[in-house]
């Protein structure tokens, strides 16, 4: 089964500044895609950016981008000029071709200092 | 687009008594998810469904679960009975089947059974 792993309960920034939140996960597919999903303390989880597996080029949204690396099974989450609005739990998640579930990490909380 | 749509927002119950959590998917979504999340286990997949068809149930937890999924607008997932140990978040998110697309949760309900 697939599994996905972050190894950072929780990160602080400080306002403006980037932070960058590790993911890491477990597959034998070589065709996938990877998510990253933000719960702030309303708890809805808003979908915060995508990436096809393979698509060698790292999927960017406006202050948020990823370092995906295929090879070592890593998928990082760089949030750029952080915003107090940013604070909240960060999921990754893991979704293969085959199926339609996903599959979460354990989420890193994120906190920025203003 | 109304988004997913979960009610109640907020259960309390008390242990013993029958609880039913409802969804709306998102019109035109032919797949629906239901997850729990708590602090101990971070967020599962419990059950979904395809074209109102259970397809994978394998993440309920024992048979004092069921859902349902009567038609492509609804969706319910009652517990009878309910203990404490069923204290969480549930979640109700839908996607269309394209292989890629990311899951759109709703805002969750709060059960709480003392």
């Amino acid at each position: 089964a697939q599994t996905v792993t972050q190894s950072q309960p929780e990160m602080s920034v400080q306002e403006a500044e980037t932070v960058t939140l590790s993911c890491t996960y477990d597959t034998s597919e070589s065709d996938y895609y990877l998510f990253w999903y933000k719960q702030p303390p309303s708890r809805q989880m808003i979908l915060v950016i995508r990436q096809e597996a393979y698509k060698q080029q790292n999927a960017t949204e406006n202050r948020f981008s990823v370092n995906f690396q295929k090879a070592a099974k890593s998928f990082s989450l760089k949030i750029s000029d952080s915003q107090l609005g940013d604070a909240a739990m960060y999921f990754c998640a893991y979704k293969e071709t085959s199926g339609s579930r996903l599959t979460f990490g354990e989420g890193t909380q994120l906190t920025v200092n203003p | 687009d109304a988004g997913v749509i979960q009610s109640p927002r907020h259960e309390v119950t008390e242990m013993g008594q029958e609880v039913t959590l409802r969804c709306k998917p998102i019109s035109g979504h032919d797949y629906l998810f239901w997850y729990r999340q708590t602090m101990m286990r971070g967020l599962e997949l419990l059950i979904y469904f395809n074209n109102n068809v259970p397809i994978d149930d394998s993440g309920m937890p024992e048979d004092r679960f069921s859902a349902k999924m009567p038609n492509a607008s609804f969706s319910t997932l009652k517990i009878q009975p309910s203990e404490p140990r069923d204290s969480a978040v549930y979640f109700c998110a839908s996607s269309f089947s394209h292989l890629g697309s990311p899951l759109h949760f709703g805002n969750g309900t709060r059960l709480t059974v003392t």
